[in-house]
């Protein structure tokens, strides 16, 4: 079954201390890419990922880290998380060209 | 930059009638157009893809099609059902690495 798997779901942290959510595909996707979800904001792209070494700052990527060492995996690092980075998370992969994009359950973030 | 606008916000609706969501989108110059749900809390599921080349894909009681020139989309979905109540999200993906999504149609199916 096509699957992104995403951990922790549900995380409440303090802030400055760092933290990982990882994500995993096992479709053998190139594209891979973090989301997050605000009200009234909608979704916004953070980093995304074209394939292993590769990649590329989205539209809010401050305040984050992201790494490619594994084609299956690509986590997501707050270095120093600050209440602003409370938010819904969310995974994605696919394939290139146009394919179907496939996106984690989601983690929910609470930073105090 | 491409901005993509759902309308409306939201929709309640009896169980049985149609439900018709749309989705617009400035820049034409898209690889394809992907509708989602999401359930509150959940994740997004993929409902529908529509490839820029094609006009409409259907799947069971859902229908999407794509205008590119006069960039709009709508999603149809027939004779609706208390479990079809989730948002759904229009997102056009205008290259290999990003999706710009809209904000939602929140639909609730009364019984």
């Amino acid at each position: 079954e096509a699957q992104v798997t995403q951990n922790p779901r549900y995380l409440i942290t303090v802030t400055g201390k760092k933290l990982t959510v990882t994500c995993s595909q096992n479709m053998n996707h190139e594209y891979m890419s973090w989301y997050r979800q605000d009200p009234g904001l909608g979704l916004r792209q953070i980093y995304y990922s074209m394939n292993v070494e590769v990649t590329d700052k989205g539209d809010v990527p401050e305040g984050y880290k992201v790494s490619r060492k594994e084609k299956r995996n690509f986590p997501l690092i707050l270095e120093s998380p600050s209440p602003n980075q409370t938010s819904l998370y969310f995974c994605a992969s696919s394939g290139l060209s146009g394919n179907t994009i496939y996106f984690g359950e989601g983690s929910w973030l609470t930073v105090v | 930059k491409q901005e993509v606008t759902q309308i409306p916000a939201a929709l309640s609706v009896p169980e049985g009638e149609n439900l018709v969501l749309n989705c617009s989108f400035t820049d034409s110059a898209i690889y394809n157009l992907q509708w989602f749900r999401q359930d509150p809390g959940k994740g997004l599921t993929s409902l529908l893809l529509i490839q820029s080349s094609q006009r409409e894909q259907t799947s069971g009681r859902l229908n999407a099609s794509l205008d590119k020139s006069s960039g709009r989309s709508t999603l149809y979905i027939a004779a609706s059902q208390p479990g079809d109540s989730a948002t759904y999200l229009c997102a056009v993906r205008p290259n290999d690495y990003k999706l710009s999504f809209g904000a939602g149609t929140t639909v609730t199916v009364r019984a």
